[in-house]
């Protein structure tokens, strides 16, 4: 799977955009980009994916590049529940494993 | 919604004991998984399951088994418990088919002490 990199960590006011950046410049033509959270003392959740168009859904949008080489998580309006550590995935399609690195520690702040 | 239930959140075990994890989901997923999260390790794939009774290894598969005799529940094994396999376990599944086998839905966890 292609790595993918991510700031550790990031500061956000509440109400205002998250935008949450991942590049994964190895990533290959069948290989999927997922997000996930992991809120403290919780097991990760599920926030979205995407092949190469842009995906949007009640949580987050999601904006893959055009040569597909970096994508953003966008959570449009931020609260306080969304503060978490936020993991870029890269997956081949087909494949089972889905590795998680150390993400982005997302602070929304009041 | 999806419910992947872990059947003990928090476990004390001493050094030799087995140690059984359970894990059962509730909406026919195909796909189920086992992971442990390790404060600056991040989450390690042990074993996952495509079908009933199949069963991979992931990363980190050494000291553990599975066993999957129905769809919905899949249980971790340590025969042997040790100090290093003190950790927080947790359990995933996922339908299969393309982009929704890595949509992944996570239990709780199970933290696992090991004296």
């Amino acid at each position: 799977d292609a790595k993918t990199t991510q700031p550790p960590s990031m500061d956000c006011a509440e109400g205002r955009a998250a935008n949450l950046p991942c590049n994964h410049s190895t990533i290959s033509g069948n290989e999927y980009v997922y997000w996930y959270r992991q809120i403290h003392s919780q097991g990760p959740q599920y926030i979205i994916h995407g092949l190469k168009n842009n995906e949007t859904n009640e949580m987050a949008s999601l904006i893959i590049t055009e040569d597909r080489k970096s994508s953003t998580l966008i959570l449009p309006h931020a609260t306080l529940r969304d503060t978490a550590v936020y993991y870029c995935i890269v997956r081949v399609v087909n494949d089972y494993k889905l590795s998680f690195g150390a993400g982005t520690t997302v602070t929304v702040r009041a | 919604d999806v419910k992947v239930t872990q059947s003990s959140r928090y476990l004390v075990k001493r050094t030799g004991e087995k140690v059984f994890l359970e894990c059962v989901q509730d909406m026919d997923h195909e796909n189920m998984f086992w992971y442990r999260q390790d404060p600056g390790l991040g989450l390690r794939l042990i074993y996952f399951s495509y079908d009933v009774k199949m069963k991979e290894k992931g990363d980190i598969p050494e000291g553990y088994s599975v066993s999957r005799e129905k769809k919905e529940r899949f249980s971790l094994i340590l025969e042997s418990a040790s100090t290093n396999q003190t950790s927080m376990y947790l359990c995933a599944s996922s339908l299969f088919g393309s982009g929704r086998t890595g949509e992944l839905f996570f239990g709780e966890g199970s933290r696992l002490t090991v004296l």
